[in-house]
């Protein structure tokens, strides 16, 4: 399975503001995704993060609000950008690994976010 | 569209007791992958094990287990003489060729194993 490090593990912002979070694989992996987890619920998909060109969005989400970056096949980058209380979240980043069966994907650590 | 039910949204069992934990999966596709995975309170998610839908033998792996039957959409986990490490959320996930490679969570069950 792929070592899946994602930073920071949490942070506390206020209002108004943006938080990047980044994702670091120790290898390379065919896809890499975006999930939120709300207090309490369970997990949904953000986006499709692809490698040299623009994230695929799911729908309920925007790029201007969750601009994401995947320069090469291990980094990946999440902005939560003008932050509001409901972005009070837990951040996961997801990845399919290369050379695993088909259809395994595994999480990172996930990072806590909490807007006041 | 995909949707996976997990009915229970609590379970509290007293340690060594042996729980299920039940997922009810919908779908029209006929290729399908099934996961379960293990949220500790760290908040992390562990892979625990994938199935696809053409695959329907039951799989053990230590205390775990895993009963898939088609004909009733389901995918349960059986967690056998079950131990306070095993406090934690698990979530049932579905994923289909269809939709890339979206995972469809269920909403989860939380166990509490006391001691």
């Amino acid at each position: 399975s792929a070592v899946i490090s994602q930073k920071p593990s949490r942070d506390i912002c206020q209002r108004g503001t943006s938080l990047t979070i980044q994702c670091q694989v120790d290898s390379q992996v065919t896809m890499m995704f975006w999930y939120r987890q709300q207090p309490g619920q369970s997990l949904t998909l953000i986006a499709t993060a692809n490698q040299g060109s623009e994230a695929t969005y799911e729908s309920g989400f925007v790029i201007d609000k969750f601009p994401i970056s995947r320069p090469n096949l291990t980094f990946s980058t999440l902005t939560v950008s003008n932050m509001s209380p409901e972005d009070s979240s837990i951040y996961l980043c997801s990845v399919l690994h290369r050379g695993a069966a088909y259809n395994e994907q595994f999480f990172g650590p996930g990072t806590r976010l909490t807007v006041l | 569209a995909q949707k996976v039910t997990q009915a229970q949204t609590e379970i509290s069992v007293v340690e060594k007791e042996d729980v299920t934990l039940d997922c009810v999966y919908e779908t029209r596709d006929t290729t399908y992958y099934l996961f379960w995975y293990k949220q500790p309170p760290s908040g992390e998610l562990v892979f625990l094990i994938r199935r696809n839908s053409f695959d329907e033998q039951n799989e053990i792996s230590g205390r775990y287990s895993w009963n898939f039957q088609k004909s009733t959409s389901s995918f349960n986990f059986t967690i056998t003489a079950s131990q306070v490490v095993d406090s934690a959320v698990y979530f049932c996930a579905l994923k289909v060729n269809n939709a890339g490679n979206m995972l469809t969570f269920g909403g989860g069950t939380r166990l509490m194993v006391k001691p």
